[in-house]
């Protein structure tokens, strides 16, 4: 079964508009982390933001924050006032406590194009 | 001062050939992963390396041998290349001290690896 779900494929936003970008997640475990990468078109992987199962508060990162809600298993990334830097895909990702093998599980992305 | 360095940075080479990909982080962590994008952008762990010990080997076929010298390197190496091993290849590292219930280690990614076996 899919551990991480992004149903949205690609998006385009207008410059200085906030995105939403959609993930939900799978899992039995209480404890477990969820992470936002971003690929850009020269191809690394940029570690964003951050989420744990027990945080009550929901990360914010610059203009980068989650909206983390549990009882959906939604761990939604929003980015505000978007730049045409941010145009690249984003990976929604989850790393369960159990079994402890570290791995990260990644959704299929979803690729954001910002207008001008 | 890259954090997590990969070379070589494209590798294009013949089917059956043995290939080397070599990765080194300067963070201190202990836990060093290597995964694979395919063309649809879908990533997926192949090995993780937790203080020079093999933790996950996920299905990949035995012509993928990941190898360890020190807890700062993780070197993949590739026999008799097949078409359908053409991607991007990522190494990656977090700090993980290996006790249960952690899960909020972020992993370091390196630039990639683009194989293509022609």
């Amino acid at each position: 079964a899919q551990k991480i779900t992004q149903t949205q494929p690609g998006m385009f936003v207008q410059e200085k508009e906030a995105v939403t970008l959609d993930c939900t997640y799978d899992t039995s475990d209480q404890s477990y982390g969820l992470f936002w990468y971003k690929q850009p078109s020269s191809g690394e992987m940029i570690f964003l933001i951050y989420q744990g199962s027990y945080d009550e508060q929901n990360a914010t990162e610059g203009r980068y924050s989650l909206n983390f809600q549990k009882a959906r298993k939604s761990a939604n990334l929003v980015i505000s006032a978007s730049q045409l830097g941010d145009s690249a895909m984003y990976f929604c990702a989850m790393r369960e406590a159990f079994p402890n093998d570290y791995k990260l599980s990644f959704g299929a992305g979803t690729t954001v194009t910002v207008r001008a | 001062d890259t954090a997590v360095s990969q070379t070589p940075k494209y590798l294009v080479t013949q089917m059956g050939n043995d290939k080397s990909i070599k990765c080194e982080q300067n963070l201190g962590h202990d836990t060093m992963y290597w995964y694979k994008q395919d063309s649809k952008k879908f990533l997926k762990i192949m090995f993780s390396y937790n203080n020079k010990e093999l933790i996950i080997n996920e299905t990949v076929p035995n012509r993928f041998s990941p190898k360890s010298p020190d807890k700062a390197h993780l070197n993949l190496h590739i026999n008799s290349l097949e078409l359908g091993d053409s991607a991007v290849y990522f190494c990656a590292s977090s700090q993980d001290k290996g006790l249960a219930g952690l899960a909020g280690d972020t992993q370091y990614f390196g630039p990639g690896t683009r194989l293509t076996v022609l």
